[in-house]
Protein backbone atom coordinates (compact mmCIF):
# COMPACT_ATOMS: atom_id res chain seq x y z
CA UNK A 1 0.00 0.00 0.00
CA UNK A 2 0.86 3.80 -0.14
CA UNK A 3 3.03 5.01 2.35
CA UNK A 4 3.52 8.59 3.49
CA UNK A 5 6.25 9.96 5.33
CA UNK A 6 6.16 13.55 7.50
CA UNK A 7 9.02 15.29 8.48
CA UNK A 8 9.80 16.68 10.58
CA UNK A 9 8.18 14.55 13.18
CA UNK A 10 8.36 17.59 16.07
CA UNK A 11 9.06 21.56 15.56
CA UNK A 12 9.53 24.37 17.92
CA UNK A 13 9.13 27.93 16.81
CA UNK A 14 8.73 31.33 18.10
CA UNK A 15 5.83 33.17 17.64
CA UNK A 16 6.37 35.23 14.20
CA UNK A 17 8.72 32.61 12.67
CA UNK A 18 8.02 30.30 9.66
CA UNK A 19 8.13 27.18 8.68
CA UNK A 20 7.71 24.40 5.89
CA UNK A 21 6.15 20.80 7.19
CA UNK A 22 6.71 18.16 4.86
CA UNK A 23 4.82 14.77 3.07
CA UNK A 24 6.22 12.36 0.40
CA UNK A 25 3.86 9.78 -0.50
CA UNK A 26 4.86 6.55 -2.36
CA UNK A 27 2.26 6.19 -5.08
CA UNK A 28 0.28 8.31 -7.62
CA UNK A 29 -2.62 9.52 -5.17
CA UNK A 30 -5.94 10.81 -6.09
CA UNK A 31 -6.85 12.88 -2.66
CA UNK A 32 -4.02 14.51 -0.18
CA UNK A 33 -5.66 16.72 2.11
CA UNK A 34 -3.54 18.37 5.39
CA UNK A 35 -5.25 18.89 8.44
CA UNK A 36 -4.48 20.26 12.10
CA UNK A 37 -5.71 18.00 14.80
CA UNK A 38 -6.75 20.33 17.93
CA UNK A 39 -6.62 19.98 21.23
CA UNK A 40 -9.84 17.94 21.53
CA UNK A 41 -8.56 15.45 18.82
CA UNK A 42 -10.44 17.12 16.11
CA UNK A 43 -9.29 16.81 12.82
CA UNK A 44 -9.53 20.06 11.04
CA UNK A 45 -9.73 20.19 7.18
CA UNK A 46 -6.68 23.12 5.75
CA UNK A 47 -5.95 22.09 2.70
CA UNK A 48 -7.63 19.67 -0.40
CA UNK A 49 -4.84 20.03 -2.70
CA UNK A 50 -4.20 16.92 -5.06
CA UNK A 51 -2.03 19.16 -7.20
CA UNK A 52 -1.16 22.42 -7.38
CA UNK A 53 -0.94 25.60 -4.84
CA UNK A 54 -3.56 27.12 -2.18
CA UNK A 55 -3.51 29.85 0.05
CA UNK A 56 -5.65 30.66 3.06
CA UNK A 57 -4.14 33.65 5.24
CA UNK A 58 -0.85 32.68 6.65
CA UNK A 59 -1.00 29.46 5.70
CA UNK A 60 -0.40 27.95 1.92
CA UNK A 61 0.24 24.38 0.43
CA UNK A 62 1.99 23.04 -2.90
CA UNK A 63 1.26 19.48 -3.93
CA UNK A 64 4.24 18.72 -7.09
CA UNK A 65 2.08 15.02 -7.64
CA UNK A 66 4.68 14.69 -10.25
CA UNK A 67 7.47 14.19 -7.33
CA UNK A 68 5.00 12.73 -5.04
CA UNK A 69 5.46 15.20 -2.20
CA UNK A 70 3.71 18.23 -0.84
CA UNK A 71 4.57 20.91 1.43
CA UNK A 72 2.46 23.01 3.91
CA UNK A 73 4.16 26.48 4.81
CA UNK A 74 2.99 28.61 7.90
CA UNK A 75 3.94 31.84 7.65
CA UNK A 76 4.31 34.29 10.84
CA UNK A 77 3.34 31.37 13.35
CA UNK A 78 0.95 32.09 16.72
CA UNK A 79 0.84 30.01 19.83
CA UNK A 80 -2.51 28.85 18.34
CA UNK A 81 -1.09 27.25 15.34
CA UNK A 82 0.60 24.58 17.78
CA UNK A 83 -0.93 20.84 17.45
CA UNK A 84 -0.29 17.67 15.34
CA UNK A 85 -0.42 18.29 11.62
CA UNK A 86 -1.27 15.68 9.13
CA UNK A 87 -0.82 14.89 5.77
CA UNK A 88 -3.23 12.13 4.59
CA UNK A 89 -3.44 10.70 0.46
CA UNK A 90 -6.44 8.18 -0.96
CA UNK A 91 -5.20 5.87 -3.72
CA UNK A 92 -5.54 6.11 -6.97
CA UNK A 93 -6.98 2.11 -7.64
CA UNK A 94 -10.78 1.48 -7.23
CA UNK A 95 -10.57 -0.20 -4.05
CA UNK A 96 -8.47 2.12 -1.96
CA UNK A 97 -11.21 4.52 -2.79
CA UNK A 98 -13.21 5.66 0.86
CA UNK A 99 -9.44 5.23 2.62
CA UNK A 100 -7.42 7.79 3.40
CA UNK A 101 -4.08 6.88 4.90
CA UNK A 102 -2.68 9.45 6.85
CA UNK A 103 0.97 10.25 7.97
CA UNK A 104 2.65 9.93 11.49
CA UNK A 105 1.97 13.37 11.96
CA UNK A 106 4.26 17.13 12.88
CA UNK A 107 3.58 18.24 16.09
CA UNK A 108 4.21 22.23 16.18
CA UNK A 109 4.77 23.41 19.23
CA UNK A 110 4.80 27.63 19.03
CA UNK A 111 6.54 29.87 21.60
CA UNK A 112 5.35 33.49 23.02
CA UNK B 1 -24.71 23.90 8.68
CA UNK B 2 -23.80 21.40 10.92
CA UNK B 3 -21.22 19.39 10.57
CA UNK B 4 -20.05 15.40 11.61
CA UNK B 5 -21.69 14.58 14.95
CA UNK B 6 -20.10 11.85 16.52
CA UNK B 7 -21.47 10.79 20.27
CA UNK B 8 -20.82 9.70 22.94
CA UNK B 9 -17.13 12.01 23.42
CA UNK B 10 -15.77 9.69 26.02
CA UNK B 11 -16.91 6.50 27.13
CA UNK B 12 -15.53 3.95 30.32
CA UNK B 13 -15.68 0.29 29.35
CA UNK B 14 -14.30 -2.52 31.05
CA UNK B 15 -12.42 -5.60 29.19
CA UNK B 16 -15.02 -8.11 27.63
CA UNK B 17 -18.04 -5.93 27.49
CA UNK B 18 -18.99 -4.26 23.92
CA UNK B 19 -19.76 -0.91 22.43
CA UNK B 20 -21.20 0.88 19.94
CA UNK B 21 -20.68 4.43 18.72
CA UNK B 22 -22.35 6.41 16.53
CA UNK B 23 -21.60 8.96 13.86
CA UNK B 24 -24.15 11.31 12.25
CA UNK B 25 -22.57 12.94 8.53
CA UNK B 26 -22.58 16.36 7.04
CA UNK B 27 -26.20 16.16 5.43
CA UNK B 28 -26.17 15.08 1.75
CA UNK B 29 -22.89 13.10 2.23
CA UNK B 30 -23.17 9.68 1.58
CA UNK B 31 -19.78 8.18 2.42
CA UNK B 32 -18.77 7.86 5.94
CA UNK B 33 -15.71 6.30 6.83
CA UNK B 34 -14.22 5.17 10.62
CA UNK B 35 -10.27 5.42 12.15
CA UNK B 36 -8.79 4.76 15.23
CA UNK B 37 -6.16 6.83 16.05
CA UNK B 38 -3.56 5.62 18.69
CA UNK B 39 0.00 6.93 20.53
CA UNK B 40 1.45 3.66 18.92
CA UNK B 41 -0.35 3.48 15.43
CA UNK B 42 -1.25 6.49 14.36
CA UNK B 43 -4.43 7.06 11.96
CA UNK B 44 -5.45 4.01 10.78
CA UNK B 45 -8.50 2.81 8.69
CA UNK B 46 -11.18 0.99 10.12
CA UNK B 47 -14.22 0.82 7.23
CA UNK B 48 -16.13 3.30 4.62
CA UNK B 49 -19.65 2.67 4.02
CA UNK B 50 -21.49 4.24 1.27
CA UNK B 51 -25.38 4.12 0.70
CA UNK B 52 -25.89 1.04 3.50
CA UNK B 53 -22.82 -1.02 1.84
CA UNK B 54 -19.35 -1.61 2.94
CA UNK B 55 -16.71 -0.70 0.53
CA UNK B 56 -14.22 -0.91 1.59
CA UNK B 57 -12.28 -2.56 5.02
CA UNK B 58 -9.06 -1.86 6.95
CA UNK B 59 -6.81 -4.25 8.84
CA UNK B 60 -8.80 -5.12 11.56
CA UNK B 61 -10.09 -7.97 13.46
CA UNK B 62 -13.29 -9.17 13.24
CA UNK B 63 -14.28 -7.67 16.97
CA UNK B 64 -14.82 -4.43 15.09
CA UNK B 65 -17.73 -4.04 12.84
CA UNK B 66 -20.02 -1.37 11.51
CA UNK B 67 -23.19 -0.71 9.83
CA UNK B 68 -24.87 2.09 7.59
CA UNK B 69 -28.75 3.25 8.18
CA UNK B 70 -30.92 4.63 5.01
CA UNK B 71 -30.23 8.28 6.77
CA UNK B 72 -26.24 7.59 6.07
CA UNK B 73 -25.97 7.59 9.90
CA UNK B 74 -23.51 5.33 10.52
CA UNK B 75 -22.69 3.06 13.86
CA UNK B 76 -19.58 1.03 15.06
CA UNK B 77 -19.38 -1.87 17.25
CA UNK B 78 -16.54 -3.61 19.13
CA UNK B 79 -16.87 -6.83 20.79
CA UNK B 80 -14.93 -8.21 23.74
CA UNK B 81 -13.41 -5.03 24.19
CA UNK B 82 -9.47 -5.73 24.72
CA UNK B 83 -7.19 -2.71 26.78
CA UNK B 84 -5.62 -2.36 23.25
CA UNK B 85 -8.95 -0.74 22.15
CA UNK B 86 -8.70 1.84 23.76
CA UNK B 87 -8.35 4.55 21.36
CA UNK B 88 -9.88 8.21 19.72
CA UNK B 89 -12.51 6.89 17.10
CA UNK B 90 -12.80 9.33 14.78
CA UNK B 91 -15.58 9.04 11.35
CA UNK B 92 -15.12 11.26 8.33
CA UNK B 93 -18.32 12.01 5.51
CA UNK B 94 -17.77 13.06 2.30
CA UNK B 95 -20.06 13.75 -1.17
CA UNK B 96 -20.50 11.32 -3.36
CA UNK B 97 -17.63 11.68 -6.32
CA UNK B 98 -15.44 13.77 -4.30
CA UNK B 99 -12.84 12.94 -1.88
CA UNK B 100 -12.79 16.03 0.69
CA UNK B 101 -13.53 14.10 3.96
CA UNK B 102 -14.65 16.47 6.97
CA UNK B 103 -14.19 15.02 10.36
CA UNK B 104 -16.04 14.38 13.71
CA UNK B 105 -14.81 15.47 17.29
CA UNK B 106 -14.32 11.59 17.71
CA UNK B 107 -15.41 8.89 20.18
CA UNK B 108 -12.51 8.54 22.87
CA UNK B 109 -12.87 5.47 24.36
CA UNK B 110 -11.07 3.66 27.63
CA UNK B 111 -10.90 0.36 28.13
CA UNK B 112 -10.04 -1.07 31.95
Amino acid sequence: GIQVEQSPPDLILQEGANSTLRCNFSDSVNNLQWFHQNPWGQLINLFYIPSGTKQNGRLSATTVATERYSLLYISSSQTTDSGVYFCAVEGMIYNQGGKLIFGQGTELSVKP
Amino acid sequence: KAGVTQTPRYLIKTRGQQVTLSCSPISGHRSVSWYQQTPGQGLQFLFEYFSETQRNKGNFPGRFSGRQFSNSRSEMNVSTLELGDSALYLCASSLPKTSLYTFGSGTRLTVV
